[in-house]
């Protein structure tokens, strides 16, 4: 199955700096990546997402990119408040109906 | 509904009990899908519902776990005599279309098993 790994496990950064999560993943068949916000005591909230046949794709500060030569894509948050505190999660799937997680990184945004 | 509910927010069960958790999907999304998320972080999925059908449960402890989505009432997912490894929080998702990842999370249902 999917194995996917994510890094780092926690972030600390100052409010207006940028943050950045990598993760990997193992099939290559894989072929969409979404990213995950979760809130203390909340749900996981899909925040952006790409597909396979894209390298890039941005949404405001949220910005995802995929390499799939290298099995690797990654999470750039610009210019970071501090409801951006959180912990994200890459997740993988190859179509198969079921999302594989990384671990989780816990972002903290220093005032 | 425009939000997948689930009840309870919280359960605490003595290890041996039953526990039962209850899901609503979004109005429209034929599936459905629970996951177990321990430690705080690390997510296991457990198994997937095409509407009333199982699709996948490579996921499920089958000899305690069991789940159901019947028509007409919110899914469910069973745990028979509970065990202290059951403590996590339940994830129960949907989504419109089973191949795309887009899942919408409820908010989980906390076990505690004492």
């Amino acid at each position: 199955g999917e194995n996917v790994e994510q890094h780092p496990s926690t972030l600390s950064v100052q409010e207006g700096d940028s943050a950045v999560i990598k993760c990997t993943y193992s099939d290559s068949a894989s072929n969409y990546f979404p990213w995950y916000k979760q809130e203390l005591g909340k749900g996981p909230q899909l925040i952006i997402d790409i597909r396979s046949n894209v390298g890039e794709k941005k949404d405001q500060r949220i910005a995802v990119t995929l390499n799939k030569t290298a099995k690797h894509f990654s999470l750039h948050i610009t210019e970071t408040q501090p409801e951006d505190s959180a912990v994200y999660f890459c997740a993988a799937t190859s179509g198969d109906y079921k999302l594989s997680f990384g671990a989780g990184t816990t972002v903290t945004v220093r005032a | 509904g425009e939000e997948v509910a689930q009840t309870p927010k919280h359960l605490v069960r003595g290890e041996g009990q039953k526990a039962k958790l209850y899901c609503a999907p979004i109005k429209g999304h034929s599936y459905v899908f629970w996951y177990q998320q321990v430690l705080k972080n690390e997510f296991k999925f457990l198994i997937s519902f095409q509407n009333e059908n199982v699709f996948d449960e490579t996921g499920m402890p089958k000899e305690r776990f069991s789940a159901k989505c019947l028509p007409n009432s919110p899914c469910s997912l069973e745990i028979q005599a509970t065990k202290l490894e059951d403590s996590a929080v339940y994830f129960c998702a949907s989504s419109p279309r089973g191949d795309t990842g887009e899942l919408f999370f409820g908010e989980g249902s906390r076990l505690t098993v004492l």
